[in-house]
């Protein structure tokens, strides 16, 4: 399985922007890039996907390296309502299965 | 969007008793689902994979008679713990996976055995 590396926390500054890393450098040509984030004492919840171009939605936006190696989950403008554990994820083509890493614990400051 | 509805929340249960978890897709049919455990300040671990109508297919070095997984129907799913014992508890989540591509999360159930 194509594993993932995060740094293990961060922290912010509420309203400033936020760029959580990941690293995948065993990615395949066929594997997504997923971000999920999880709030203390619940399930994880989808933020952004990608294949190979940046993506934007109301949450976030992905930018995806050029050769995919790596990825950066970009949070605009902190609140502390972002404060979660952020984990990036590759598809695993043929078996669908979700192996999370250790992902990154951002701690916002007011 | 897709909800995977997890139930109970919490539960705490005596030592050596079975306690069911259940995840209930809604508004969609969840062909496969996944049951995972988390300790702690911990990351998620995969225990198994559903597939509704069949066996689930365990992750080495989960018991698959301790932890009884049901996927009987397309919307509902089911955890069993069974003989709980203190060092089985955990948060566990259920997921299903999306159409054509993603997953979604059921809240958790924090199991305490005493």
């Amino acid at each position: 399985d194509a594993k993932t590396t995060q740094p293990n926390s961060m922290e912010s500054n509420e309203e400033e922007p936020v760029h959580l890393p990941c690293n995948h450098s065993t990615i395949s040509g066929t594997d997504y890039i997923h971000w999920y984030r999880q709030l203390p004492s619940q399930g994880p919840e989808y933020v952004i996907h990608g294949l190979t171009s940046n993506v934007n939605n109301r949450m976030a936006s992905l930018a995806i390296a050029e050769d995919r190696k790596s990825s950066t989950l970009i949070l605009h403008r902190a609140t502390l309502r972002d404060a979660a554990v952020y984990y990036c994820i590759l598809s695993t083509s043929g078996t669908y299965k979700y192996i999370f890493g250790t992902g990154t614990r951002l701690k916002v400051l007011a | 969007g897709a909800v995977v509805s997890q139930h109970p929340s919490w539960v705490i249960c005596k030592s050596g008793t079975s306690v069911k978890i259940e995840c209930r897709s809604l508004d969609f049919q969840a062909t496969t689902m996944f049951w995972y455990r988390q300790f702690p300040k911990q990351s998620l671990m995969l225990m198994a994979t559903s597939n509704e109508g069949s066996k689930a297919t365990y992750e080495q070095g989960v018991e698959k008679d301790k932890f009884l997984i049901n996927h009987a129907s397309l919307t509902l799913s089911t955890l069993t713990v069974t003989s709980a014992h203190p060092e089985d508890s955990s948060f566990y989540i259920c997921s299903a996976r999306l159409n054509p591509d993603g997953y979604t999360f059921g809240s958790g159930t924090r199991l305490t055995v005493v």
